[in-house]
């Protein structure tokens, strides 16, 4: 099982500054099969990021992901006030039958 | 549009069972593998089960393998769970989600979930 780490645990930043996010796996996530998800509270995850680097539907440039292998970045060029949420990542590049494994999640906090 | 509607959470004893459904549209759900995941109060997402589009192929966490059951009618458009023998630990908000291959992946569309409880 892919165990995926995610640092710092939270982020205190204020609108308008940069955020970067980091997952990093237990071993390397085959064709970089990484994605990143959005959940305010009381609501559902929104996909923001899938294939560690193409952004899902509607999804503002101001979110990108990067990385491979076993080291991820989600960015957030410049805050906006509905960006301040929990952020996890999620792999699914393992081998078939094997689970899909979440990161403990980053909180991005209004400092 | 996308909709997925969950339903059938609610209070359960210990050792008790529920099945939650999930109903979809905006989509051909027979083209597509459907996820569950869940999340307990306070606490990240965990995986649970998985169903290929035709429903042929299924994929279960340890957690609750030999407890849950995974289904889908592809004439209904709904995906099923059926939980027995829970637990306190099954307690979460269980979100159905739609992959977005036949195989699952990633979701790219989540319902909104419903709140198991299980406690005597």
């Amino acid at each position: 099982e892919i165990v995926l780490t995610q640092s710092p645990g939270t982020l205190s930043l204020s609108p308008g500054e940069r955020a970067t996010l980091s997952c990093r796996a237990s071993q390397s996530v085959s064709h970089n099969y990484l994605a990143w998800y959005q959940q305010k509270p009381g609501q559902a995850p929104r996909l923001l990021i899938y294939g560690a680097s193409s952004r899902a539907t509607g999804i503002p440039d101001r979110f990108g992901g990067s990385g491979s292998g076993t080291d991820f970045t989600l960015t957030i060029s410049r805050l906006e006030p509905e960006d301040f949420a929990l952020y996890y990542c999620q792999q699914y590049g393992g081998s078939p039958g094997s689970p899909l494994t979440f990161g403990g999640g980053t909180k991005v906090e209004i400092k | 549009e996308v909709q997925l509607v969950e339903s059938g959470g609610g209070l359960v004893q210990p050792g008790g069972s529920l099945r939650l459904s999930c109903a979809a549209s905006g989509f051909t759900f027979s083209n597509n593998a459907m996820s569950w995941v869940r999340q307990a109060p306070g606490k990240g997402l965990e995986w649970v089960s998985a169903t290929s589009s035709s429903g042929s192929i299924t994929y279960y966490a340890d957690s609750v393998k030999g407890r849950f059951t995974i289904s889908r009618d592809n004439s209904k458009n709904t995906l099923y769970l059926q939980m027995n023998s829970l637990r306190a630990e099954d307690t979460a908000v269980y979100y159905c989600a739609k992959n977005s291959g036949w195989y699952w992946n990633f979701g790219d569309y989540w319902g909104q979930g419903t709140l198991v409880t299980v406690s005597s």
